[in-house]
């Protein structure tokens, strides 16, 4: 089983600021990774596949990327709404995994 | 619109079993794998299994693996995973996730989840 690992487990960042999130599988990947975002209550969303390609719904200030084993979420000018649970999921091999989440939080 | 609709999350004693449901919309449900990710409360999501479109191929995580099938009916189109033997650390949120493609990689659509609760 590949294991995810996102680091830190928690960021604190200030509204406009910009911050970066990590994820880094046990083994290669490729660049067989997605990002999702989660707000309480609500059901995840997904935001980047293959490791790079930002969805539609979600404006340019959010970027993946990374290929192999070490992947980073980026995220400039940091607004309300982005506050939120992020994770990665590899689907490289089975079982899927996802990583353990980092929460943004507002400083 | 792509709705899924998952149903039958309730309270089951240990030893139990459980049949969970999804209800698929707005797709061609036969053209998509499909996948059942959990959350149990306060914590991260875990992939529980994942089937592809024709039904024909499907995978478990190792921890139900052996005590869950995963199914679909796709002139219903409609998911279903069965939960035998279950465990209190089986307590979560189910959701019900859209894979991408035929064979399945990410989920770009996810239901709002069945809570499924495993106590005496």
């Amino acid at each position: 089983e590949i294991v995810m690992t996102q680091s830190p487990a928690t960021l604190s960042v200030s509204p406009g600021e910009r911050t970066t999130l990590s994820c880094r599988a046990s083994q290669s990947v490729s660049n067989n990774l997605a990002w999702y975002q989660q707000k309480p209550g609500q059901a995840p969303r997904l935001l980047i596949l293959g490791a790079s390609t930002r969805v539609i719904d979600f404006p340019a200030r959010f970027s993946g990327s990374g290929s192999g084993t070490e992947f980073t979420l980026t995220i400039s000018n940091l607004q309300s709404e982005d506050f939120a649970v992020y994770y990665c999921q590899q689907y490289d091999n089975w079982p899927r995994t996802f990583g353990q989440g980092t929460k943004v939080e507002i400083k | 619109e792509v709705r899924l609709l998952e149903s039958g999350g309730v309270l089951v004693q240990p030893g139990g079993s459980l049949r969970l449901s999804c209800a698929a919309s707005g797709f061609t449900f036969f053209t998509h794998a499909m996948t059942w990710v959990r959350q149990a409360p306060g914590r991260g999501l875990e992939w529980v299994s994942s089937i592809s479109g024709s039904g024909g191929s499907t995978n478990y995580a190792d921890s139900v693996k052996g005590r869950f099938t995963i199914s679909r009916d796709n002139s219903k189109n409609t998911l279903h995973l069965q939960m035998n033997n279950l465990r209190a650390e089986d307590t979560a949120l189910y959701y019900c996730a859209r894979d991408d493609s035929y064979s399945g990689n990410w989920y770009d659509y996810w239901g709002q989840g069945t809570l499924v609760t495993v106590s005496s």
